[in-house]
């Protein structure tokens, strides 16, 4: 079964640019969250996904950033207009309904410049 | 403000010894708590997790230790191996129906010395 995967693995863009992130889930998994780790920091929560409804979007920085998962399949985080601080890694993770393991992707490390 | 506390950035112990991560947290909500292992350029990787109801959970050479009381809890890895070389990242869920938003600590790194 394949597992959580992300893409691009990394992405360098200037400020100022947008950048869109792309998670899918393991098949069958309801639950799909956001991560972002920026360096030197704990792991912190962005948002989280029941199917195509957004659960919890409490961790999202500010209004730069847009979560969408059309179809409760794979989903994407834009990030438009980029500054400086949303450099970090931007993990995503699933799991089953009611499930606490959470699988997670291998990231994808965004450098903004 | 850490909810979730690691306190010690590394930690390095000989092959086949006892390795013992802690982690504190202060929400006395939170009521499910999970150990992840990180190695570089991968996601988390999940280990092993303990409900607040119990205080010990056992899985082959991992156990965790929960204590309520004190808000603490370890994971202990016997005996220790190279491979178990990585980041260990404790986390816990805040008690909140099917939201299961994970709290992470900064993470403890592991050397396992040959």
């Amino acid at each position: 079964e394949a597992g959580v995967t992300q893409f691009p693995s990394h992405s360098v863009i200037e400020k100022g640019q947008t950048v869109t992130l792309r998670c899918d889930p393991i098949s069958g998994h309801d639950n799909l969250y956001w991560y972002r780790r920026v360096m030197g920091k704990e792991i912190k929560f962005l948002l989280h996904f029941v199917k195509e409804s957004k659960q919890d979007e409490s961790g999202m920085p500010n209004n730069r950033f847009l979560a969408e998962r059309t179809g409760g399949t794979y989903s994407t985080l834009k990030v438009q207009p980029a500054e400086l601080e949303d450099s970090g890694v931007y993990f995503c993770a699933s799991s089953l309904r009611g499930n606490n393991e959470q699988f997670f992707g291998p990231g994808t490390r965004l450098t903004v410049l | 403000d850490q909810q979730v506390k690691q306190n010690s950035p590394s930690l390095s112990v000989q092959e086949g010894r006892i390795s013992i991560l802690n982690c504190d947290y202060t929400n006395s909500m939170f009521d499910y708590f999970l150990w992840y292992k990180k190695y570089p350029a991968e996601g988390p990787t999940f280990l092993i997790s303990i409900s607040s109801i119990k205080d010990k959970n056992e899985d082959g050479r991992f156990t965790v230790f929960l204590n309520k009381s004190a808000k603490h809890l370890s994971l202990h890895i016997v005996p220790s191996q190279p491979g178990d070389s990585a980041v260990y990242f404790c986390a816990a869920n805040p008690f909140a129906g099917n939201n299961r938003k994970l709290i992470w600590g900064l993470g403890t790194s592991l050397a396992v010395n040959p």
